[in-house]
């Protein structure tokens, strides 16, 4: 099955000052990769997502690019602020075409912007 | 839109009573659910898939007996779990999709096994 692997688990940065996280998943045929942002205690929220026939995405402060052939892909999220701070989820979806199926997720990411 | 309903929130039991959450699709129907568990600083973990009126599909290492999943309706599942003790103690999440949609979480319920 699909293994995703997460990292840093802990990021710290200063307001204003960019953050960048990197996954890596393991099976060629997952085709879609969103990325979540999970407030203790609450829902995961998408916040982004792309496909495997996308090389990069960018809504306002936040960016994903993906490389297929080395099956990794990054969120980037810049001019960060106080409230970004939260543990966010990469993950990987191996259902085809426009469809999807099951989500396997990585390990997280706890982000702390310092103000 | 997508909105998806999950109850209870937070739920405290003694040992070796059962629970049932649920999960209910409030404005769409969702042809599939999934069901998650995390424990706490841990990632979401996939208990089992299930499609509405036919079996859930669990993931390897998740007793089916012991976690029991109905998928009635195509707004409805429940996940309950039997003869509860400590170590079932954990945030239980569950999503909703259909047919070329992303999955949509609910809001978790956490349940204390005391």
């Amino acid at each position: 099955g699909e293994n995703v692997e997460q990292h840093p688990s802990t990021l710290s940065v200063q307001e204003g000052d960019s953050a960048v996280i990197k996954c890596t998943y393991s099976d060629s045929a997952s085709n879609y990769f969103p990325w979540y942002k999970q407030e203790l205690g609450k829902r995961p929220q998408l916040i982004i997502d792309i496909r495997s026939n996308v090389g990069e995405k960018k809504d306002q402060r936040i960016a994903v690019t993906l490389n297929k052939t080395a099956k990794h892909f990054s969120l980037h999220i810049t001019e960060t602020q106080p409230e970004d701070s939260a543990v966010y989820f990469c993950a990987a979806d191996d259902a085809g075409g426009t469809s999807y199926g099951k989500l396997t997720f990585g390990q997280g990411t706890i982000l702390t912007v310092h103000p | 839109g997508a909105v998806v309903s999950q109850h209870p929130s937070w739920v405290i039991c003694k040992s070796g009573t059962s629970v049932k959450i649920e999960c209910r699709s409030l404005d769409f129907q969702a042809t599939t659910m999934f069901w998650y568990r995390q424990f706490p600083k841990q990632s979401l973990m996939l208990m089992a898939t299930s499609n509405e009126g036919s079996k859930a599909t669990y993931e390897q290492g998740v007793e089916k007996d012991k976690f029991l999943i109905n998928h009635a309706s195509l707004t409805l599942s429940t996940l309950t779990v039997t003869s509860a003790h400590p170590e079932d103690s954990s945030f239980y999440i569950c999503s909703a999709s259909r047919s070329n949609q992303p999955q949509h979480f609910g809001d978790g319920t956490r349940l204390s096994i005391l």
